[in-house]
Order: C-alpha cells, then sequence, then structure tokens
C-alpha cells in the first residue's frame, strides 16, 4: 500500500539559509499535518491542511510557513534557519479531519550547521 | 490545555519479560488515544489505538485500555521480544492535532 512520502530526506544547511520540505499523502487523503521532533524529544504539532486550506496551527514559528496544493501535497518552507531548527520533521496525512488515524511519513531530518 | 505523561525510560528488560509503559493523560472532553512506536531511524508508526471510554486497543501483542477514570492508557505485552526494542510514545487526538507524551526507550536484551 501506498504510503505518505516525504523528501528529501535528509537536509543539511547552513544558519540563515532556507529549506523546503514536502510531502506527498497516501492517495485520496485530504488532510496533512507537519511536527517537528527535536533530538530525544516528543513531536510537536506545527500546522495541518484540509482540503488546502489552513485548519490548525500549533507552535510553528513565523520564519516558517506552509501550504497544500492542488493535488494535496504539501510543501514547509523554513527561511533563517537557526540551529534550533535541527530536528525530524515528520509529515502525516489523514482521510478527513476528525478520529481519523493519521499516518506518518518517514520524516526529514533537518540538520543547520 | 492538552497533554500526556508517560514514564520514563529507558526501560530494559529480558525477552519474554512482562512490559507495562505508564500513561495519564489531561483532556477537554473524550479525547482519542493512540500508542505509537518508532524504531531506530524510522517513523512513527500507529501501534494501537482506542476512541472511547473502556475501548481496549491491540496489536501484536500490546493493548491498551482507555480507563477514563483515572485518565490512564498504560501499555501492556506479556511476553517481549527483542524485535519490540523502539521508542514507544503515548498520544492523544483532540480538535484534529495530536499531543504526544516524551517517549519511553523500550530495550529488550537476548
Amino acid at each position: 500500500a501506498a504510503g505518505v512520502i516525504q523528501s528529501p530526506r535528509h537536509l543539511i544547511k547552513e544558519k540563515r539559509e532556507t529549506a523546503t520540505l514536502k510531502c506527498y499523502p497516501i492517495p485520496r487523503h485530504d488532510t496533512v499535518y507537519w511536527y517537528q521532533q527535536g533530538p530525544g524529544q516528543d513531536p510537536q504539532f506545527l500546522i495541518s491542511f484540509y482540503e488546502k486550506m489552513q485548519s490548525d496551527k500549533g507552535s510553528i514559528p513565523d520564519r516558517f510557513s506552509a501550504q497544500q496544493f492542488s493535488d494535496y501535497h504539501s510543501e514547509l518552507n523554513m527561511s533563517s534557519l537557526e540551529l534550533g531548527d535541527s530536528a525530524l520533521y515528520f509529515c502525516a496525512s489523514s482521510s478527513g479531519q476528525g478520529r481519523n488515524e493519521q499516518f506518518f511519513g518517514p520524516g526529514t531530518r533537518l540538520t543547520v550547521l | 490545555g492538552n497533554s500526556v505523561t508517560q514514564m520514563e525510560g529507558p526501560v530494559t528488560l529480558s525477552e519474554e519479560a512482562f512490559l507495562t509503559i505508564n500513561c495519564t493523560y489531561t483532556a477537554t472532553g473524550y479525547p482519542s488515544l493512540f500508542w505509537y512506536v518508532q524504531y531506530p531511524g524510522e517513523g512513527l508508526q500507529l501501534l494501537l489505538k482506542a476512541t472511547k471510554a473502556d475501548d481496549k486497543g491491540s496489536n501484536k501483542g500490546f493493548e491498551a485500555t482507555y480507563r477514563k477514570e483515572t485518565t490512564s492508557f498504560h501499555l501492556e505485552k506479556g511476553s517481549v521480544q527483542v524485535s519490540d526494542s523502539a521508542v514507544y510514545f503515548c498520544a492523544l487526538e483532540s480538535n484534529y492535532k495530536l499531543t504526544f507524551g516524551k517517549g519511553t526507550l523500550l530495550t529488550v536484551n537476548p
């Protein structure tokens, strides 16, 4: 069965650079969620989209933005990168909102030097 | 706000030992509860879930019961295997987003 695809899997950036993370949800899933997991930490909710509209926002810095496109894939744009942005970024998708299971991708490991 | 508290690790067990990882939660309303597992270098996989009080979620020999009276969702397995070594996260879903506990590292030795 198709799973959530994230690219790239690994990314190394310098401070103050920008990064774009991509997420391709499971086919026919219309909801995408982004989570950030710092080293040894639990995943923290960043932002979510339902039917291409932002549906909720968590602890996402103003330097980050995201959107969901017409084909339901999503991109997380991160600017003015800081050392503290180094983390594993997970995307999850679900069919609709509510109590539907969120399926997680393998994550993108971002390292900021 | 919502929060999840799970027992701190690491937990080290011998193969075939009994496992319990405690999880309690604070939430408004009636959230769904989940256990996710993260194997080294991999993403999060849903292990089991329960959507209402007294529901029991089970998968691969693991089980957890949604206890509203004690706001708990403890994970148990009767006989762990080396392949169960991973980080386990308890989570609740409310308002369409997940709130995770800090994770518990389980190491099972042969």
